[in-house]
């Protein structure tokens, strides 16, 4: 199986724009989906297929993908965005569904 | 409203086993896929397994295969995960979540609270 591979830590101004990424061999043929997560809390999918938003998740989240590589950005980002995200996607062969480690936001 | 609501965790002993399940509502159960996903105390998310929404096909991950068993009721809205041979590494919170497709796919709409398995002697 193949893997995903995220930065552990990404800090953003209050307001302003931030892109996190997510690599892996299987981006070239799957799409991501993205997950946030709080504390304490059960994660909440806010991006999926090639950029689709969850009823009730804000537009300031987008999706996109670019070879081996898909992003998650924030624009203009608040408080409330402070949390963990993970990415996910299928493994190379198809078979598996697979996370990236997660990536830390801090909104600063 | 959907709601996932997971129960059958605790402290188990390592080699033992035990049975998660969980209740449904909220949307048409044997409309979707469902599946479970777990964390470890401080990591991150670790799919386990996933079943389709006649149960035609069923994925473990390679961590589980062998040990675990998912199966789903859909008469009663639910789904189960029959976990045997239970390891330390098995140790988590376990998530129910529903599949945003009747097929096999890997985006998540829905999750449960999540149920702590603990394997310890």
């Amino acid at each position: 199986s193949s893997e995903l591979t995220q930065d552990p830590a990404v800090s953003v101004a209050l307001g302003q724009t931030v892109r996190i990424t997510c690599q892996g061999d299987s981006l070239r043929n799957y799409y991501a989906s993205w997950y946030q997560q709080k504390p304490g809390q059960a994660p909440v999918l806010v991006i999926y297929g090639k950029n689709n938003r969850p009823s009730g998740i804000p537009d300031r989240f987008s999706g996109s993908s670019s070879g081996y590589t898909a992003s998650l950005t924030i624009r203009g980002a608040q408080a409330e965005d402070d949390a963990d995200y993970y990415c996910n996607s299928r493994d190379s062969s198809g078979k598996y569904v697979i996370f990236g480690g997660g990536t830390k936001l801090t909104v600063l | 409203e959907v709601q996932l609501v997971e129960s059958g965790g605790g402290l188990v002993q390592p080699g033992r086993s035990l049975r998660l399940s969980c209740a449904a509502s909220g949307f048409t159960f044997d409309d979707y896929a469902m599946y479970w996903i777990r964390q470890a105390p401080g990591k991150g998310l670790e799919w386990v397994a996933g079943i389709t929404w006649n149960s035609d096909y069923i994925a473990y991950a390679d961590s589980v295969k062998g040990r675990f068993t998912i199966s789903r009721d859909n008469a009663k809205n639910s789904l189960y995960l029959q976990m045997n041979s239970l390891r330390a590494e098995d140790t988590a919170l376990y998530y129910c979540a529903k599949g945003l497709y009747s097929g096999n796919h890997q985006e998540f709409d829905y999750w449960g609270q999540g149920i702590l398995v603990t394997v310890s002697p």
